[in-house]
């Protein structure tokens, strides 16, 4: 089975800092992909940036990166010099190369202060 | 490009009724999933169309039932809804990867669903 943790309810940040969101996973899949989305409280998910279980380098996209750590099972997200649009709720989510379905985490409700 | 879009945005029903939501996927994708988002939860998938055909359904009973049209848009319709059955509905569409898990998921603004 399946399976995403995020243990931060919620994070604050100061804005033009780095911050970095927690996600660990399970999974005996040798071959799965993990992605970020962000939900501002409009509702709709948008997609961040995405790391491939075989993939050697960690993912980066623009202000993202993704800092994997496979023996682990830790996919953290480090967004660098917050800004106050960052605000929202930041979910972690897996797909496994058998399966069509995303697993989500539960969520981390980021808040940056001026 | 116009992204995914989804309609209504909101919807109040009352306990037994039925409900159908709708959902027109990403220009170039064929593929769409259909994700439950309760209050303070991560989305739960509830079930997957390609080519007009449920590929996958997750752990929701048959009282969720889909469809996939020839141009790809999607239908979600729940019977006798419950009060439980509150909640965010997100669609999602993608192109179909036969192998790997790079298929990245692209997501609507959702309809938000009240059971009154």
């Amino acid at each position: 089975a399946q399976k995403i943790t995020q243990t931060q309810p919620g994070m604050f940040v100061q804005e033009k800092e780095a911050v970095t969101l927690d996600c660990t996973y399970d999974t005996s899949d040798p071959s799965y992909g993990l992605f970020w989305y962000k939900q501002p409280s409009s509702g709709e998910m948008i997609f961040l940036i995405y790391q491939g279980s075989y993939d050697q380098q960690n993912a980066t996209e623009g202000r993202y990166s993704l800092n994997f750590q496979k023996a682990r099972k830790s996919a953290n997200l480090v967004i660098s010099a917050s800004q106050l649009g960052d605000s929202a709720m930041y979910f972690c989510a897996m797909r496994s190369h058998t399966g069509n379905q995303f697993y989500f985490g539960t969520g981390t409700s980021l808040t940056v202060i001026p | 490009d116009a992204g995914v879009t989804q309609s209504p945005t909101h919807l109040i029903k009352t306990r037994g009724q039925q409900v159908t939501l709708r959902c027109s996927p990403k220009s170039g994708h064929d593929t769409v999933s259909w994700y439950q988002q309760a209050l303070g939860q991560g989305p739960q998938f509830i079930f997957q169309y390609y080519e007009e055909e449920e590929r996958q359904r997750g752990n929701f009973p048959d009282r969720f039932s889909g469809h996939q049209f020839p141009n790809y848009s999607s239908e979600l319709n729940v019977n006798a809804l419950l009060l439980g059955d509150s909640a965010l509905y997100l669609c999602a569409s993608s192109v179909l990867v036969q192998t790997g898990a790079q298929e990245t998921q692209y997501f609507g603004p959702g309809t938000r669903l009240l059971v009154l």
